[in-house]
């Protein structure tokens, strides 16, 4: 079965630095997200891309976020100065056809701020 | 009011045990449901959607309330494996593929 898959699986950074999680969305989808969990909590969303543009970002994903499709098949989330709250575990997920079809997750990079 | 609202447990049954969770959602408009698990410190999996006519796969039976904005989720003899937190999930209102998560209900079977 196809399959999300996200690199690394764990990101140690100081704090201030730039981090850069990378994910392969399933081949021939066409959405693509971020979710991000900080342990013990729910599941928040991050932004949605399609056709090569953000199409919806919430609060979270301020200016200090970035999302970038270089190659047509990584997506890419990265995080230009990080900070101490931004310690979570980050999924990427995709889906096809349309928005509304369910979402298929990869199994995460934990990012730890120091 | 939380945009997706569960009771997070603890559900604790012994095997065999039929359970239900249950979830509320507060965005009229959202047009798509489905229940994801979670294992400890893994990725959300997609379980089933959830449709307004109830669909059953297998042991796991979801429901749709639209009126009352209610969606819920039956599991049936309860295994080992089952143990995980559910999570129900709602698009939202936008057609841009945003999942608003609950926070989870947390099952642990027992033997």
């Amino acid at each position: 079965e196809p399959e999300v898959t996200q690199t690394p699986s764990h990101q140690v950074t100081q704090m201030g630095q730039e981090v850069i999680l990378r994910c392969v969305p399933i081949s021939n989808h066409l959405y693509f997200y971020w979710y991000r969990q900080i342990l013990g909590q729910k599941v928040e969303f991050l932004v949605s891309f399609y056709n090569n543009e953000i199409s919806e970002k919430s609060e979270i994903f301020d200016d200090q976020f970035s999302v970038e499709r270089p190659d047509g098949s990584n997506f890419t989330l990265k995080i230009r100065s990080t900070k101490l709250e931004d310690s979570a575990m980050y999924f990427c997920a995709s889906s096809d056809i349309n928005s509304n079809q369910p979402q298929h997750f990869g199994d995460g990079t934990r990012l730890s701020i120091l | 009011r939380k945009e997706v609202e569960q009771d997070p447990g603890p559900f604790n049954v012994p095997e065999g045990a039929t359970v239900a969770f249950n979830c509320t959602y507060s965005n009229s408009a959202s047009q798509s449901f489905f229940w994801y698990r979670q294992d400890c410190r893994k990725e959300p999996k997609l379980l089933m959607s959830v449709y307004s006519s109830g669909n059953e796969d297998g042991r796991f039976t979801a429901q749709l309330n639209r009126a009352s904005q209610y969606i819920s989720l039956l599991i049936r003899d309860s295994k080992l494996s089952d143990s995980a937190t559910y999570l129900c999930v709602a698009h939202g209102s936008s057609n841009t593929g945003k999942l608003i998560f609950g926070q989870g209900t947390t099952l642990q079977v027992k033997p």
